[in-house]
């Protein structure tokens, strides 16, 4: 377990509505990455960090916006949800170099209606 | 194209028997390879990795996988399942040259046991 929590666990929003999820860590780690979760799909990446104030997209981050002000705390913004979005989201940090592994956190399930 | 590619989506087995998932991937570079569990409403565990050396790896709880360098694999095994191995498998890689450590993942196999 790597110290990872996030929040809300769970949430349910209207299409159109903004949507902040959060993703802190207590080990300060430089590493950290936004998954979404969709059947059949396994786990996307969205955007990851490499620092404070150093984000950069992954494969599905269309619709998505993150923010890094701390090292601590990652967060994902859905400008405006849409139906779409609706999925499982997951936060992960990475240890690095000789050991590089991924730890995950428990998850954020958004439903928009 | 990056990818990984688990070809059993749904797998059921009796207790007892033995399990092998399949894991292809296609990656322009040296990798390195990870097996995650995610047990029904929980995240995902780390079940074993492959970086360099040995190509056959143990894991936790019983499991081990074996690289294939020739053939792009990494199929995870366990000689006798039990029922609480009952999950959703997902392989996963990333490139050991990319600074990033990111992980692309398979579609995931969800493996029932039946008791």
């Amino acid at each position: 377990d790597a110290g990872i929590t996030q929040s809300p666990r769970h949430k349910v929003t209207e299409t159109g509505t903004p949507v902040t999820l959060r993703c802190h860590q207590t080990e300060n780690h430089r590493y950290m990455y936004w998954y979404r979760q969709d059947p059949g799909h396994g786990l996307r990446l969205i955007h990851y960090s490499y620092g404070v104030k150093d984000t950069d997209k992954g494969e599905v981050s269309d619709g998505y916006s993150v923010s890094r002000s701390k090292t601590e705390d990652f967060l994902l913004t859905l400008e405006s949800a849409t139906s779409s979005q609706t999925s499982v989201y997951f936060c992960a940090i990475s240890t690095t170099p000789p050991g590089v592994e991924q730890y995950f956190g428990p998850g954020t399930r958004l439903t928009v209606t | 194209a990056q990818s990984v590619s688990q070809h059993n989506h749904h797998v059921i087995l009796s207790e007892a028997a033995s399990l092998e998932l399949g894991c292809n991937y296609s990656y322009g570079g040296t990798v390195n390879l990870f097996w995650y569990v995610q047990y029904p409403g929980q995240h995902l565990q780390l079940l074993l990795k492959y970086f360099s050396g040995d190509p056959l790896v143990k894991g936790i709880k019983g499991f081990e996988a074996e690289f294939i360098k020739s053939k792009f694999s990494f199929n995870l095994r366990k000689p006798s399942v039990q029922w609480s191995d009952t999950a959703e498998y997902f392989c996963a890689v990333n490139g050991r040259m990319d600074s990033s450590y990111k992980l692309i993942f398979g579609s995931g196999t969800r493996l029932l046991v039946r008791p």
